[in-house]
């Protein structure tokens, strides 16, 4: 089984500075990872992935996160926040385990981002 | 090209009274997820399916819930005898493959359920 902590269930930043939004994750196996983000009364769109590629995955809107496996961790970064970027943001895992290899994710608990002018 | 089309997109019902949720996938995905939003907490798995198939409902409770993706539609999530606590958004995804735990899914805007 696995799961995933985001720690701080919310973040506050000024436009313009970093923001860092935390993600662990505890899989037996190796895990994909996702980020995601859900603007108000909307769906969620995919913000980046990681799939045992390169460890530093780069996602739109200047969004990256690089994969720690030694720390268990996948924290979704951005140099310069813009206001634009207030929305809630969920890290996902899945894998290929059990013969059930599909789009089975299990999610965080989410982190809401707010951006002050 | 269309997304994820959820319908409706708000439903209010009473305690006892079913509810029903149309999910029609992206054109060319044929498999489908339901995840349910309670409030203040991150998406929760219910159930996958194929074209006629339920793959896998290990999320879906016991009772008063049901899913389907006939050959021909949309899929739907069903909830009989609706309570205060199946309150919730839900949301469907679809991918075009099911291959791998690497598929990216694409959600819908999700459908928010109020039960008074």
């Amino acid at each position: 089984a696995q799961s995933v902590t985001q720690l701080g269930s919310h973040v506050s930043v000024s436009e313009g500075a970093l923001v860092l939004l935390r993600c662990n994750y505890s899989s037996s196996v190796p895990p994909y990872l996702f980020w995601y983000v859900q603007y108000p009364n909307q769906g969620l769109q995919l913000l980046l992935k990681y799939t045992s590629a390169a460890t530093l995955v780069k996602g739109i809107n200047g969004f990256e996160a690089e994969f720690k496996k030694s720390e268990t961790s996948f924290h979704l970064t951005k140099p310069s926040a813009h206001m634009s970027d207030a929305a809630e943001y969920f890290c996902a895992v899945s894998t290929n385990a059990g013969g059930t290899s599909y789009g089975k994710l299990t999610f965080g608990q989410g982190t809401i981002l707010t951006v002050h002018p | 090209n269309a997304g994820v089309m959820q319908n409706p997109r708000h439903l209010v019902r009473r305690r006892g009274q079913e509810a029903r949720l149309r999910c029609s996938p992206m054109k060319g995905h044929s498999h489908v997820y339901w995840y349910r939003q309670l409030p203040e907490e991150g998406l929760k798995f219910m159930v996958y399916l194929q074209k006629e198939n339920i793959i896998d409902e290990s999320g879906m409770p016991k009772e008063r819930f049901s899913a389907e993706f006939p050959k021909e539609g949309p899929s739907i999530l069903r909830i009989q005898q609706v309570v205060r606590g199946d309150s919730a958004a839900y949301f469907c995804a679809s991918s075009r493959t099911g291959g791998s735990g690497a598929n990216v899914l694409t959600f819908g805007a999700g459908s928010r359920l109020t039960v008074l």
